[in-house]
């Protein structure tokens, strides 16, 4: 599994952009980049997964450059709400094992 | 998305009791369930997983004698934390995927089951 690494924490204010750049220099051609979102004493819950270029959903984007080293999750005008520990994954293409998570960004948004 | 529900979200026992963790998938087939526990402010650990009707495949490092995990239906497993100990209080978390229902990676979690163990 490719080791992913992304910043211990982050701020921000209500109504920002936010930018999480996960590295994962070590993926493998059929790993896809995954981020999960994770409230305290709760389960982790999958926001947004792909494998290059840009995929954006209803709540989040994300940006994955043609070399695949890195990935961006962009979190579009963030209220108190999205206070959370973010999780950036490498995925094995139909694999079906547990998933392995990292240490993740805490995200903390200020008033 | 697909529906994780684990019981009970809490509980309280005493060292040397055993106790026992459901999970659940509610509306969808789980083939395979996927345990994790995690300590305050860290990340979460792959403790086990549990294939419907086989036995499970643990961890290194997971005391498969400690942590009992029986997945007999297709839509529960059950983690049973035995002669429970103040070190094993903890958040257990459980996780499902299930053929044809989720893209790569994408897997449904429970809400969590916090054990104090006093």
């Amino acid at each position: 599994l490719a080791k992913t690494t992304q910043p211990i924490s982050m701020d921000s204010y209500e109504g920002q952009e936010v930018n999480i750049t996960c590295s994962h220099n070590n993926i493998a051609t059929n790993d896809y980049i995954t981020w999960y979102q994770q409230f305290p004493s709760q389960g982790p819950r999958f926001i947004i997964q792909g494998y290059k270029t840009k995929v954006t959903n209803e709540v989040a984007s994300l940006f994955i450059p043609a070399d695949r080293k890195s990935s961006t999750l962009s979190l579009p005008r963030v209220s108190l709400s999205d206070t959370a520990v973010y999780y950036c994954l490498s995925v094995e293409g139909g694999g079906a094992d547990g998933l392995t998570f990292g240490k993740g960004t805490h995200l903390i948004i200020q008033p | 998305g697909a529906v994780v529900s684990q019981h009970p979200s809490w509980v309280i026992c005493k060292s040397g009791t055993s106790v026992k963790i459901e999970c659940r998938s509610l509306d969808f087939q789980a083939t395979t369930m996927f345990w994790y526990r995690q300590f305050p402010k860290q990340s979460l650990m792959l403790m086990a997983t549990s294939n419907e009707g086989s036995k499970a495949t643990y961890e290194q490092g997971v005391e498969k004698d400690k942590f009992l995990i029986n997945h007999a239906s297709l839509t529960l497993s059950t983690l049973t934390v035995t002669s429970a100990h103040p070190e094993d209080s903890s958040f257990y978390i459980c996780s499902a995927s299930g053929i044809g229902r989720a893209r790569t990676g994408e897997l449904f979690f429970g809400e969590g089951s916090r054990l104090t163990v006093l």
